[in-house]
């Protein structure tokens, strides 16, 4: 079967860091994307690993392990603006069409306070 | 910028009615996606289309039909709307094989989503 899991929500407090771990069981894998989404609004892109190792972009960094079927998203310097929900996506190429469809998480509701 | 508009944010209908909703996307992708979020369930696939009059059922397709008849456009289409659909609904693109240094990444880009509330 197909699962991705990551934590319903989280807490944490300006200026600290965060990390929202993500862990999948796919039949296939051919890259792991984190989103952000505000309440309300569309998901948009933060990061894609293919590979293994560290992605880092500004004061968000996200890492894959394939053999473990694991990534994380990490979050430095947390800013109130940072409260959203983080959004992990697995392109498995037997999901769909020819291509490979995305298998998102239900998402890691994070709450940053003062 | 990749841009992906939805026709309208806010949708009310009654139940019973044949309601559209269309997708534009204006960077000549040839992936679209239709997806619905619901608390708790997450994004699930209703419809996708990797070309023009191509179209094929994703996780959810029951009680919805899609169209895409040019590259650009893609359309939803609740046959006879339920209670059980009030949902919000996106849309998003994304180009086949695209990605930095060849690597076929396909970000997916989302709309700004349709929020339909069937009465």
């Amino acid at each position: 079967g197909q699962n991705i899991d990551q934590p319903t929500e989280m807490t944490a407090t300006e200026g600290a860091i965060v990390q929202i771990n993500c862990t999948y069981q796919t039949s296939g894998f051919n890259g792991l994307f984190w989103y952000q989404q505000h309440a309300g609004e569309a998901p948009t892109f933060l990061s894609y690993n293919v590979l293994d190792g560290l992605e880092e972009k500004g004061r968000f960094s996200s890492f894959l392990s394939r053999s473990k079927g694991y990534s994380y998203l990490l979050l430095k310097e947390l800013q109130m603006k940072d409260s959203a929900s983080y959004l992990c996506a697995v392109r498995d190429p037997s999901y769909g069409g020819s291509q490979g469809n995305l298998i998102f998480g239900k998402g890691t509701k994070l709450s940053v306070k003062p | 910028d990749v841009k992906v508009t939805q026709s309208s944010r806010y949708l009310v209908k009654r139940t019973g009615e044949k309601v559209f909703l269309e997708c534009v996307q204006d960077m000549d992708h040839e992936n679209m996606f239709w997806y619905r979020q619901d608390p708790g369930l997450g994004l699930r696939l209703i419809y996708f289309s990797y070309d023009v009059k191509m179209k094929e059922k994703g996780d959810i397709p029951e009680g919805y039909s899609v169209s895409r008849e040019k590259k650009e456009r893609f359309s939803l289409i609740l046959e006879s709307a339920s209670t059980n659909q009030t949902s919000m609904y996106l849309c998003a693109s994304s180009q086949y094989g695209g990605g930095p240094g060849g690597k076929r990444q396909e970000t997916q880009y989302f709309g700004p989503g349709t929020r339909l509330l069937v009465l």
